[in-house]
């Protein structure tokens, strides 16, 4: 059975601490893709990174890291130095071959404070 | 580029009435196209998705269907409309299962 979980329901910080958003993954697929999304107040889903799991280089976008490690089924989202306009529910998923569909974690809202 | 539209934005119709909501992609063929649903503070549930003209498959039974008439239209639609039918609807593409879906900007409904 695939499922992702993102353990996290909401992180409060303050403008230009780092934050670091959890995922969890289980899939018996040795081919599969893991995404993260952003979903600002406005609704719309934005989506951040792909990564296939034969992948597990980090990637670094700016101030937006993620960290594969099929080890422990993980795929981790680290924003550095954190800003207002990084307010937004974030979500991880995980599209598996043979399945028309991702399966989404729950999200996690973060909210940055001035 | 692709673009993908979702309409009306917002929707406020009354227990009972009958719903249809609209999704468009332009600038691909034979996309996949998936319809979501977000109750308010809620994660996303998947309730369709098509992989052609005609293909529909049914994530959750309910009171909700939907058809794909033409290969870049989608559309929602319900008999009876529902209070627990109220949430923000998101349609969706890609080129294939596992490449990255592309959501629109979403229709919120609200049943009264």
């Amino acid at each position: 059975a695939q499922k992702v979980t993102q353990a996290q329901t909401e992180i409060s910080v303050v403008e230009k601490e780092d934050v670091t958003l959890d995922c969890v993954y289980e899939t018996r697929d040795t081919t599969y893709y893991l995404f993260w999304y952003k979903q600002p107040p406005s609704g719309e889903l934005v989506f951040l990174i792909r990564r296939n799991s034969f992948d597990e280089q980090n990637e670094i976008s700016g101030r937006y890291s993620w960290n594969f490690q099929k080890s422990t089924s993980s795929f981790n989202f680290t924003i550095t130095a954190s800003q207002v306009v990084d307010s937004a529910v974030y979500f991880c998923a995980l599209g598996v071959y043979n399945f028309n569909k991702f399966y989404f974690g729950s999200g996690t809202k973060l909210n940055v404070k001035p | 580029s692709q673009t993908i539209h979702q309409w009306p934005a917002t929707l406020v119709q009354p227990v009972g009435s009958p719903l249809s909501l609209e999704c468009t992609v332009e600038g691909t063929s034979n996309p996949n196209l998936y319809w979501y649903r977000q109750a308010a503070g809620r994660g996303l549930q998947l309730l369709f998705y098509s992989v052609g003209i005609g293909q529909i498959s049914s994530e959750v039974p309910q009171n909700l269907s939907a058809s794909r008439p033409q290969d870049r239209q989608f559309i929602l639609s319900s008999k009876k409309l529902l209070l627990s039918d109220s949430g923000f609807y998101l349609c969706a593409w890609s080129y294939g299962s596992t490449d990255t879906q592309y959501f629109g900007p979403g229709t919120r409904l609200t049943v009264l």
